[in-house]
C-alpha cells in the first residue's frame, strides 16, 4: 500500500504571498490532518478532515485554511504569508473507524520557506 | 503553560546504552498515549501506543504511563546508532485531536 504523499516537498515563497500544499491519504483513509512543525514550536495541530468536512481545528489565525476532496485528497492554503509561517507542514492520514484513538501516518512533510 | 511537556535534550548516548525519555501532561483527559520516532528529512513514524496506565514492551522499546502522576517514558535497551532520531510524544483525548510534545533528539554513537 502506498504512503502518504505530499507535494511539493520544498517551497520558497516571499512575504504576503499565498501558497497551497497538497496531501493524498493512504488510499481508503477518509481522515486528513494537517500539522505546523518548527523548532520553537515543535508540532501542532492545524485542522483534521473526515469525509470533507472539518471535524477538529487548532488555534491558527485564518489565513490558514484546507479543505478535503471526495477523493480523500487535502490541500492546505495559507494566505498573506508571514516570516513566521517557515516551517515544514506535515499531513497524517487514518482511517478514522474508531472512536478516541486512531493510529495517523505521516507523509514526508513540505518544507516551507518564507523571505 | 503547554499541555505537554517533553524533556527537551538533546540527548547522547553510547551504544548499549539505556535510554529514557519522558513526558508530563497536565490535561487529566488524556486517555492515548503514543511514541513517535521521527528521522531528519521524514514524517514522524508510530512507535508505541498506550492506553491508560501501564506498561508495554515491544523488542527493545518499552512504553510506560502513569496517569496519577500525569507521566509517560519510552525506554529503550541496547541502543543502537540507527535509533539516533528525535522522538515524539503524543496524547489523544476521545475527541481524537492528537497533542505533541516538542520532541527529543537522540544521538547513539558507535
Amino acid at each position: 500500500k502506498a504512503g502518504v504523499t505530499q507535494t511539493p516537498r520544498y517551497l520558497i515563497k516571499t512575504r504576503g504571498q499565498q501558497v497551497t500544499l497538497s496531501c493524498s491519504p493512504i488510499s481508503g483513509h477518509r481522515s486528513v490532518s494537517w500539522y505546523q512543525q518548527t523548532p520553537g514550536q515543535g508540532l501542532q495541530f492545524l485542522f483534521e478532515y473526515f469525509s470533507e468536512t472539518q471535524r477538529n481545528k487548532g488555534n491558527f489565525p485564518g489565513r490558514f485554511s484546507g479543505r478535503q476532496f471526495s477523493n480523500s485528497r487535502s490541500e492546505m492554503n495559507v494566505s498573506t504569508l508571514e516570516l513566521g509561517d517557515s516551517a515544514l507542514y506535515l499531513c497524517a492520514s487514518s482511517p478514522a473507524i474508531n472512536t478516541g484513538y486512531n493510529e495517523q501516518f505521516f507523509g514526508p512533510g513540505t518544507r516551507l520557506t518564507v523571505l | 503553560q503547554k499541555e505537554v511537556e517533553q524533556d527537551p535534550g538533546p540527548l547522547s548516548v553510547p551504544e548499549g546504552a539505556i535510554v529514557s525519555l519522558n513526558c508530563t501532561y497536565s490535561n487529566s483527559a488524556f486517555q492515548y498515549f503514543m511514541w513517535y520516532r521521527q528521522y531528519s528529512r521524514k514524517g514522524p513514524e508510530l512507535l508505541m501506543y498506550t492506553y491508560s496506565s501501564g506498561n508495554k514492551e515491544d523488542g527493545r522499546f518499552t512504553a510506560q504511563v502513569d496517569k496519577s502522576s500525569k507521566y509517560i517514558s519510552l525506554f529503550i535497551r541496547d541502543s543502537q546508532p540507527s535509533d539516533s532520531a528525535t522522538y515524539l510524544c503524543a496524547m489523544n483525548t476521545n475527541a481524537g485531536k492528537s497533542t505533541f510534545g516538542d520532541g527529543t533528539t537522540l544521538t547513539v554513537k558507535p
